[in-house]
């Protein structure tokens, strides 16, 4: 079975600062998506970012982007110019296309803190 | 826009009752999963439903059941509610063979049980 981990519970950064959550994951499959999903104090999870595993380029979503490292299995999340908004708990999620129905698999979580 | 509305966003019940999570979404998914979230560990899949009527168990099924009657409405039900079931329910849709798409989540109801 797939398995997601989120080794950092927690992170800070600064305002406009660039900050790094990383991610890795476990499987054999070759083919898999992958999620970042942010869940703020209004506990909605919104989706930032995804990536295709078959495609090389790393995804970019305005102020986020990842860096996407297949053989490492890892996927880390950056975002520049960090805002208080960023807050939040972000994680981080696998998807196989073989598996029913495409469940998500999701890491624990990473608590992002933003100061001024 | 997406819309997923779950019933409640904060619940408390006693051990021993039978409780209901409602959740609703309006955009005519077919995919619709339960989720608990708790400190440390993450969200864990309880159950999801492909299809009015169908469902299948997640990673943490026991001590729930669900009801998928209609294709816009997903029941978590709690048989006999126990204090160890205290936590965050996260619902969330996704249509139907859209592999790359996003699931799309609820505001979560956090449920206590005393």
């Amino acid at each position: 079975a797939q398995t997601v981990t989120q080794s950092q519970p927690e992170m800070s950064v600064q305002e406009a600062e660039t900050v790094t959550l990383s991610c890795t994951y476990d499987t054999s499959e070759s083919d898999y998506y992958l999620f970042w999903y942010k869940q703020p104090p209004s506990r909605q999870m919104i989706l930032v970012i995804r990536q295709e595993a078959y495609k090389q380029q790393n995804a970019t979503e305005n102020r986020f982007s990842v860096n996407f490292q297949k053989a490492a299995k890892s996927f880390s999340l950056k975002i520049s110019d960090s805002q208080l908004g960023d807050a939040a708990m972000y994680f981080c999620a696998y998807r196989s296309p073989n598996t029913g129905f495409q469940k998500l698999v999701f890491g624990t979580g990473t608590r992002l803190l933003v100061s001024p | 826009d997406v819309k997923v509305t779950q019933s409640s966003r904060y619940l408390v019940k006693r051990t021993g009752e039978k409780v209901f999570l409602e959740c609703v979404q309006d955009m005519d998914h077919e995919n619709m999963f339960w989720y608990r979230q708790d400190p440390g560990l993450g969200l864990r899949l309880i159950y999801f439903s492909y299809d009015v009527k169908m469902k299948e168990k997640g990673d943490i099924p026991e001590g729930y059941s669900v009801s998928r009657e209609k294709k816009e409405r997903f029941s978590l039900i709690l048989e006999s509610a126990s204090t160890n079931q205290t936590s965050m329910y996260l619902c969330a849709s996704r249509a139907q063979g859209s592999f790359n798409q996003p699931q799309h989540f609820g505001d979560g109801t956090r449920l206590s049980i005393l």
